[in-house]
């Protein structure tokens, strides 16, 4: 089953502070993992991502944590800032010949980052 | 970087209207595009996916003949809604990759779809 399983729904983080939002796969055909942005009334817009031959992914303050024993990948939001707030989502795709290799999304995460 | 043009971003109408929706990919050769509904506080469902040239492939349950794409070229897809209802109301957003190049999905900025 194509399904990513995403967690928290929502998140309430200090400026300053660590966001941490999770995600789970079942699927090990997955072979690529985004993180999108969104906020509200906009598209959502590629944060970072990650292939599943690496365990840890950084750019800036973003940071994706990947365990593919455990099929579970999360993003870390460090120094969160107020202009963080928005929704995120994570995603995966799976390699195949034959399909667009459309990405499946989680349920996203509503984070707001306190002044 | 790339850049996914959606318009028109926010559109009301009375019902059994058609509406076109239209996605543009302003800096590269989209050779897929992919269509999404998204409902308040929900995530994205796809509903399409289109090649340049080729019918769209249209996700289950998602109505062929009420929700028509076209991917005419490599830079330009166009979503029509047919005959709107209320319940078509909704955030519709497209988004565009060039599978040649191995390029990562870049999304519009959505269309607000209000039916009256």
């Amino acid at each position: 089953q194509q399904q990513v399983k995403q967690s928290p729904q929502s998140l309430i983080v200090q400026k300053g502070g660590i966001s941490i939002i999770n995600c789970a796969y079942e699927n090990t055909a997955f072979d690529y993992f985004p993180w999108y942005q969104q906020f509200p009334g906009k598209g959502p817009a590629l944060l970072i991502a990650i292939r599943p031959d690496v365990s840890e992914k950084k750019e800036g303050r973003f940071t994706i944590s990947f365990n593919k024993s455990a099929k579970q990948f999360s993003l870390h939001i460090m120094d969160s800032q107020p202009g963080d707030s928005a929704t995120y989502f994570c995603a995966a795709r799976f390699h195949s010949s034959g399909s667009a290799r459309q990405l499946t999304f989680g349920s996203g995460t509503q984070l707001t980052v306190l002044p | 970087g790339a850049v996914v043009s959606q318009h028109p971003s926010w559109v009301i109408c009375k019902s059994g209207t058609s509406v076109k929706i239209e996605c543009r990919s302003l800096d590269f050769q989209a050779t897929t595009m992919f269509w999404y509904r998204q409902f308040p506080k929900q995530s994205l469902m796809l509903m399409a996916t289109s090649n340049e040239g080729s019918k769209a492939t249209y996700e289950q349950g998602v109505e062929k003949d009420k929700f028509l794409i076209n991917h005419a070229s490599l830079t330009l897809s166009t979503l029509t809604v047919t005959s709107a209802h209320p319940e078509d109301s909704s955030f519709y957003i497209c988004s565009a990759r060039d599978l040649r190049h191995h390029q990562p999905q870049h999304f519009g900025d959505g269309t607000r779809l209000s039916i009256l």
